[in-house]
């Protein structure tokens, strides 16, 4: 069974930083694409960011661009968010999913409060 | 980069039908894009993939009543025989080599 498990989410300053990890397991993580997508209070979906299965191209949103990076380490079956400067329009719930052209799985969340 | 347009609500009766519809932007009629489900209060769940000729591919699990075809520029889930468990937002995406788009989703109401 695909499992996605994130974490690391939590109460940041704006200015702050926060890393967030999801812990794949149920497939062979080296083989696929991930990607972070996060949902502000209310709202929609929005695309944060991918990397490729290997970890050697990496994309993301211009709303995010040059403060997130994100990262995978395929020898512990996890995916990582490095966030930085992050903003109160940052506050949202991150999702990670597993990427096989479309997502085709996704994590429960972790929520992201920005507040001071 | 692509552009999903999506109605914001839709509304039908219990064990009626009710049809989606998610319109791709001009020049990205070939695209395929993905339906997704989200329940109040749970993470999003991939419901199928969609592609140009209209075949469809679910996910794992996904009941019958579920069903996607396509025309044109526009992209359809059909959900048949609605259930209460079917009121949630639906939301569909697409992507290209460097980005993915979402829709801003369509919440269905059942009656």
């Amino acid at each position: 069974e695909v499992q996605l498990v994130e974490s690391g989410g939590g109460l940041v300053q704006p200015g702050g930083s926060l890393r967030l990890s999801c812990a794949a397991s149920g497939f062979t993580f080296s083989n696929y694409a991930m990607d972070w997508v996060r949902q502000a209070p209310g709202k929609g979906l929005e695309y944060v960011s991918s990397i490729s299965s290997n970890g050697g191209s990496t994309y993301f949103s211009n709303s995010v661009k040059g403060r997130f990076t994100i990262s995978r380490d395929n020898s512990k079956n996890t995916l990582y968010l490095q966030m930085g400067s992050l903003r109160t329009d940052d506050m949202a719930v991150y999702y990670c999913g597993r990427l096989n052209g479309e997502t085709d799985y996704w994590g429960q969340g972790t929520l992201v409060t920005v507040s001071s | 980069q692509p552009v999903l347009t999506q109605s914001s609500s839709a509304s039908a009766s219990l064990g009626s039908s009710v049809k989606l519809t998610c319109i791709l932007s001009s020049g990205h009629n070939t695209y395929i894009i993905a339906w997704h489900q989200q329940q109040p209060g749970k993470a999003p769940r991939f419901l199928m993939k969609v592609e140009d000729s209209g075949s469809y591919n679910k996910g794992s699990g996904v009941p019958d009543r579920f069903s996607g075809s396509s025309s044109g520029a526009d992209r359809y889930l059909t959900i048949s025989n609605l259930q209460s468990e079917d009121e949630a937002d639906y939301y569909c995406e697409t992507w290209d080599s460097n980005t993915r788009v979402f829709g801003t989703g369509t919440k269905v109401t059942v009656l």
